[in-house]
C-alpha cells in the first residue's frame, strides 16, 4: 500500500531558486497538511487543506504556497528559497471526519538551501 | 505558553521497565489526543489515539487522558530496545482538523 508519497526524498537548492515539493495520497483522505521539522522546534504546520479546493495557513506559512486542485495531490512551493527553509518537510493526511482525524505521514523530504 | 509541551529528555529506562511519557496542553477545548513514535531519520507513525478521560490500552502501550488537569501520558510496559525513539504528543482542538504537535520526548531503552 502506498499511502502518502513525497518527492523528492532529498534536495540541495540554491538560495533564490524556486522548488515544488510533491505529495500524493491514495487513501482518499479529505484533509492534507504540510509540516516542517527542525531540531528543538518539533513539527510545525506550514499550510493545510481541509478538502479539495480549499487551503489555509498554519503556524509558519511565510515563504510557502500550496494548492489543492484535487483530493490526492497537495504540492508545496517555495517561490524563492532562503537558508532558513533548510528543514525536513513532511506531508500528512487525515480522514478529516469526526474524531478520527489522526494524521498519517509521508516519508519526508530533506531540503538543504545553500 | 506552548500549546503542547513535552519534556525533551532523554528518558532512559532499563529493558523490561515501564517507560512513562507525559504531555500537557494549554487549550481546554482540545478534543483528540495522539501519540506518535518517530525513529531517527524516519517519519512519525501513530501509536495511540485517545478521546475520553481515562485509560486506553493497546498491547504494551497505555494512553491516559485527564482533561481536568490537561495532561495526556503514554506508558510503555516491558520496554524493549526497539522502543528507543522520539515520542510525539499531538492535540486537535474541537472544531478544527489541524493537529498541533509537541517537540517530542526522546526515549532510550538500555539493554
Amino acid at each position: 500500500t502506498a499511502g502518502i508519497t513525497q518527492a523528492p526524498t532529498s534536495q540541495i537548492l540554491a538560495a533564490g531558486r524556486s522548488m515544488t515539493l510533491r505529495c500524493t495520497q491514495d487513501m482518499r483522505h479529505n484533509a492534507m497538511y504540510w509540516y516542517r521539522q527542525d531540531l528543538g522546534l518539533g513539527l510545525r504546520l506550514i499550510h493545510y487543506s481541509n478538502t479539495a479546493g480549499t487551503t489555509g495557513k498554519g503556524e509558519v506559512p511565510d515563504g510557502y504556497s500550496v494548492s489543492r486542485a484535487n483530493t490526492d495531490d497537495f504540492p508545496l512551493t517555495l517561490a524563492s528559497a532562503v537558508p532558513s527553509q533548510t528543514s525536513v518537510y513532511f506531508c500528512a493526511s487525515s480522514e478529516g471526519q469526526g474524531q478520527n482525524t489522526e494524521a498519517f505521514f509521508g516519508q519526508g523530504t530533506r531540503l538543504t538551501v545553500v | 505558553q506552548k500549546e503542547v509541551e513535552q519534556n525533551s529528555g532523554p528518558l532512559s529506562v532499563p529493558e523490561g521497565a515501564i517507560a512513562s511519557l507525559n504531555c500537557t496542553y494549554s487549550d481546554r477545548v482540545s478534543q483528540s489526543f495522539f501519540w506518535y513514535r518517530q525513529y531517527s531519520g524516519k517519519s512519525p507513525e501513530l501509536i495511540m489515539s485517545i478521546y475520553s478521560n481515562g485509560d486506553k490500552e493497546d498491547g504494551r502501550f497505555t494512553a491516559q487522558l485527564n482533561k481536568a488537569s490537561q495532561y495526556v501520558s503514554l506508558l510503555i510496559r516491558d520496554s524493549q530496545p526497539s522502543d528507543s525513539a522520539t515520542y510525539l504528543c499531538a492535540v486537535r482542538l474541537r472544531g478544527y482538523q489541524k493537529v498541533t504537535f509537541g517537540t517530542g520526548t526522546k526515549l532510550q531503552v538500555i539493554p
